[in-house]
């Protein structure tokens, strides 16, 4: 099956500097790339993903890079807030229609004021 | 409104005893699945599910079992409680199209505490 490493474990930045997270995943198949957000007690939030036809995406402060040839892709989260202090989940799924995604073990993101 | 409902939100039980932990989706979706979760460590899927009589193991199954008679409803049942299941479970749903490119919503999850 797929296996999906994720590094750092933990991440501390100052607010309104950058964050990046990076993940490595092993199927070659894999070509769907969502990330999730758990804030502390809450549930978990899907915030971006990224197939693999497309090797960029970005949402406001967030983005994503995908690199299929080195099979790794990273969020990247620009002029950070505490509101962005949370736990941060990859996956990777093969996209089928009977697929499941795969997560990362987390990154638990502190933004200090 | 359409959300994910789990209960009980909180369960203490003692070693041994039969649970079962409910989850139902007003989503409308095909596809759910049941999460093991530590607070804020990594995901670890136990079971999911396409649709009606479907289901599949996942990562952490051997103990555990679940059922889809009816498309909203997707209990998991320990048969003998463990300290070792001592745990935040997560059921989650998401659409079932021609790909899995789809977002999984989750519940608020149940709890539990096996002394």
């Amino acid at each position: 099956g797929e296996n999906v490493e994720q590094h750092p474990s933990t991440l501390s930045v100052q607010e309104g500097d950058s964050a990046v997270i990076k993940c490595t995943y092993s199927d070659s198949a894999s070509n769907y790339f969502p990330w999730y957000k758990q804030e502390l007690g809450k549930r978990p939030q899907l915030i971006i993903d990224i197939r693999s036809n497309v090797g960029e995406k970005k949402d406001q402060r967030i983005a994503v890079t995908l690199n299929k040839t080195a099979k790794h892709f990273s969020l990247h989260i620009t002029e950070t807030q505490p509101e962005d202090s949370a736990v941060y989940f990859c996956a990777a799924s093969r996209g089928s229609t009977l697929g499941r995604l795969y997560f990362g073990r987390g990154t638990q993101l502190t933004v200090w004021p | 409104e359409a959300d994910i409902y789990q209960t009980p939100r909180y369960l203490v039980i003692g070693t041994g005893k039969k649970i079962t932990l409910e989850c139902s989706q007003t989503m409308g979706h095909d596809k759910m699945y049941w999460y093991q979760q530590d607070p804020g460590m990594e995901l670890h899927l136990i079971h999911y599910s396409y649709g009606v009589n479907s289901t599949e193991k996942g990562d952490l199954s051997s103990e555990s079992t679940v059922s889809r008679i009816r498309t909203e409803h997707f209990p998991l049942t320990l048969e003998s409680a463990r300290p070792s299941h001592t745990s935040q479970y997560l059921c989650a749903s998401s659409d079932l199209t021609s790909d899995s490119y789809n977002e999984q919503f989750f519940g608020p999850g149940t709890r539990l505490t096996v002394l």
